[in-house]
């Protein structure tokens, strides 16, 4: 129990298009999931909290324009890159907080995304 | 605020060494905490967790205690094998997940 898709797990794309990347909590329900960065050889950064059917709030030095975060039911979330650049070429993980019981509070992650901006 | 320090790699290791990677952290109140190891490409996978102090986590060979007096959660794990080798991430849950820098290990035959 308790797995997280992400899809796609790898995307290429030209420098300004918009790419989404789901995140899917497919045996539970997850009101909260999590979207985090990580550079080459580094730890995980946190972007964003994404609440469901709510706003997502975003980490200092986000920028909400630029990672749009939609949480639109208790199974899914999406991230969509708007005009991608370069630099924003990274591994996108997300993760999704246990319901509740003897799991509260955990947080399952997703395989991650592999962004290749050109 | 929160953090978590980990000892720093890469740490190279030979077949059935003795493991260990230090971590502290810093917090208000009581999280939890826990140990996630990363292979290459992939996300995240939970390795141990503790919930409470003197918690010990425990899985696939590997242990930690969460030690309060200390403010620190060091994974050990008596003889390691080449398919121990990955990043390995120290964190703490205070609603949000607080990560170390992560820790590459790498196991020789």
């Amino acid at each position: 129990g308790a797995v997280v898709s992400q899809h796609p797990s790898w995307v290429i794309c030209k420098s300004g298009t918009s790419v989404k990347i789901e995140c899917r909590s497919l045996d539970f329900q997850a009101t909260t999931m999590f979207w985090y960065r990580q550079f080459p050889k580094q730890s995980l950064m946190l972007m964003a909290t994404s609440n469901e059917g709510s706003k997502a709030t975003y980490e200092q030095g986000v920028e909400k324009d630029k990672f749009l975060i939609n949480h639109a039911s208790l199974t899914l979330s999406t991230l969509t890159v708007t005009s991608a650049h370069p630099e924003d070429s990274s591994f996108y993980i997300c993760s999704a907080r246990a319901p509740g019981g003897t799991r509260a509070n955990e947080q399952f992650f997703g395989p991650g995304t592999r962004l290749t901006v050109l | 605020g929160n953090s978590v320090t980990q000892m720093e790699g890469p740490v190279t290791l030979s077949e059935e060494a003795f493991l260990t990677i230090n971590c502290t952290y810093t917090a208000t109140g009581y999280p939890s905490l826990f140990w996630y190891v990363q292979y290459p490409g992939e996300g995240l996978q939970l390795l141990l967790k503790a919930t409470k102090a003197d918690d010990k986590g425990s899985n696939k060979g590997f242990e930690a205690t969460y030690r309060k007096e200390t403010t620190s959660f060091h994974l050990e794990k008596g003889s390691v094998q080449v398919s121990d080798s990955a990043v390995y991430f120290c964190a703490l849950n205070d609603y949000k997940l607080s990560f170390g820098a992560g820790t590459t290990v790498t196991v020789r035959a």
